[in-house]
C-alpha cells in the first residue's frame, strides 16, 4: 500500500516569512495529492489539492508543487499570518483505482507563526 | 455548507464496554470514512463505506466494526473497548472517493 512521509513535524516561522512543508510518497500510481489544515478543536479542512497532470497549483498565498519523478510534493505558504498556525496534513491516493483504498495521510506538521 | 456531525465531543468509557460513535452528514454524500488521530501518527483510516450497507476495511480495522444502514449515517462500533483505543475519532464524508473529504469535529474517546 501507499506510504506517505511528511517533514518537518514542527515548523516555526516569523510572521510574514514563507513556510514550506514537504511530503514523499511510495506508490508511483498515486495521482491525487490533497493538503488539509486542522485548527485546534476542529476537524481537518481541505485547503488545496493537485492531480498528477499538473506540476504546480496556486491559490492566493498557498501553492503546491508536485515532482512525480522524485515522488514528492510540497506545500508553500507565503506571507504567513497568525491564522496560518495549525497542523497541516498531506495525503496521497490513486484515482485510477477508483480511490478504493481512500487517502493515505502523512503524520502532520505543526506550523507555528511567531509574531 | 456541508455539515458532518458526530454524536459526542468527549466520551469516557470503561474497558470491555461496547461503544457506539455516530456520524451524520447532510449533503447526500456517497462515501463516509472513520479515522483515528493520535499524536505523531497522523490520521489512520479505520473503515470506509461507499454505499449503504457497504463497508471496506482501512489500514487499522482490528477491534472495530461499522454500520451504514442509511446513507447519511455511519456508525463506528468498538465491540469491547480497550485502553489502546483511547484516541480522537474523526468521521468524514465525500461525494466521490477522491473528492474533498468533509470532516466532523471529532470525538475524543477515553477508555479507562
Amino acid at each position: 500500500g501507499e506510504n506517505v512521509e511528511q517533514h518537518p513535524s514542527t515548523l516555526s516561522v516569523q510572521e510574514g516569512d514563507s513556510a514550506v512543508i514537504k511530503c514523499t510518497y511510495s506508490d508511483s500510481a498515486s495521482n491525487y495529492f490533497p493538503w488539509y489544515k486542522q485548527e485546534l478543536g476542529k476537524g481537518p479542512q481541505l485547503i488545496i489539492d493537485i492531480r498528477s497532470n499538473v506540476g504546480e497549483k496556486k491559490d492566493q498565498r498557498i501553492a503546491v508543487t508536485l515532482n512525480k519523478t522524485a515522488k514528492h510534493f510540497s506545500l508553500h505558504i507565503t506571507e504567513t499570518q497568525p491564522e496560518d498556525s495549525a497542523v497541516y496534513f498531506c495525503a496521497a491516493s490513486n484515482e485510477a483505482g477508483g480511490g478504493a483504498d481512500g487517502l493515505t495521510f502523512g503524520k502532520g506538521t505543526h506550523l507555528i507563526i511567531q509574531p | 455548507d456541508v455539515k458532518v456531525t458526530q454524536s459526542s465531543r468527549y466520551l469516557v468509557k470503561r474497558t470491555g464496554e461496547k461503544v457506539f460513535l455516530e456520524c451524520v452528514q447532510d449533503m447526500d454524500h456517497e462515501n463516509m470514512f472513520w479515522y483515528r488521530q493520535d499524536p505523531g501518527l497522523g490520521l489512520r483510516l479505520i473503515y470506509f463505506s461507499y454505499d449503504v450497507k457497504m463497508k471496506e476495511k482501512g489500514d487499522i480495522p482490528e477491534g472495530y466494526s461499522v454500520s451504514r444502514e442509511k446513507k447519511e449515517r455511519f456508525s463506528l462500533i468498538l465491540e469491547s473497548a480497550s485502553t489502546n483505543q483511547t484516541s480522537m475519532y474523526l468521521c468524514a464524508s465525500s461525494q466521490r472517493a477522491l473528492d474533498e473529504q468533509y470532516f466532523g469535529p471529532g470525538t475524543r474517546l477515553t477508555v479507562t
